[in-house]
């Protein structure tokens, strides 16, 4: 069974332009949550989808956003890009909701200059 | 606010050696706690997952332990070998679900 796969695997973005990544869960997992992670704070929670809705929303600005389609695969965007957002961004799915078991993605390595 | 300390921050050991990691959060309520391995430029993969009711996990070399009374949890790797290289980070899970990160114990292993 495939794994998590994310694309693209590098970015590198000027400040104040937009960006979208995504995620495709494994097969058969409905539930799909995003992360940061930079070397200053760590692992951070971003949000979760699980059937197309956001069921959890960490402490981040309304300029990151994601969705979730029918087929369980997940977009974010980062709008209004800042030098601050360089960071891994990592997407993990589960089967169920609230995801007691998870498996990450490779990660999204986006650079802001 | 939630927070999830791990010590030692960083570790260096010679491989065949045993280690033990420490986690101490004060999330609460609690919902469960897991252990993962991240390599350098790679994902986390899960090592063990606890909830309340579990004092005691394993997965191969790797045994996690949970005292949810005094909110801390201890990660013991067995005769360590040099994959085991790479940060080990403490995730704790609430009420709401929302994880908070320890910042991680980076594990060197040398021959």
């Amino acid at each position: 069974k495939a794994g998590v796969t994310q694309t693209p695997r590098y970015l590198i973005k000027t400040r104040g332009q937009q960006v979208t990544l995504s995620c495709s869960p494994i097969s058969g997992h409905r539930s799909v949550s995003w992360y940061q992670q930079t070397p200053g704070q760590g692992l951070q929670f971003l949000f979760e989808y699980f059937s197309e809705t956001q069921r959890n929303k960490g402490n981040f600005p309304g300029r990151f956003s994601g969705r979730q389609f029918s087929n369980s695969r997940s977009e974010m965007n980062v709008s209004t890009l800042e030098l601050g957002d360089s960071a891994l961004y990592l997407c993990a799915s589960s089967l169920a909701e609230h995801g007691y078991e998870q498996y990450f993605g490779p990660g999204t390595r986006l650079t802001v200059t | 606010k939630n927070q999830v300390e791990q010590s030692p921050q960083s570790l260096i050991i010679l491989e065949g050696k045993n280690c033990t990691l420490q986690c101490n959060y004060t999330v609460s309520p609690f919902s469960n706690l897991r252990w993962y391995k991240q390599d350098t430029g790679r994902g986390p993969v899960s090592l063990t997952i606890m909830t309340f009711s579990e004092n005691t996990k394993s997965n191969g070399r790797y045994t996690a332990t949970l005292d949810a009374d005094t909110k801390q949890s201890s990660l013991h790797i067995t005769a360590s070998q040099l994959s085991d290289s790479a940060s080990y980070i403490c995730v704790v899970s609430g009420g709401s679900y929302i994880p908070t990160f320890g910042r991680g114990t980076s594990l060197i292993v040398h021959p």
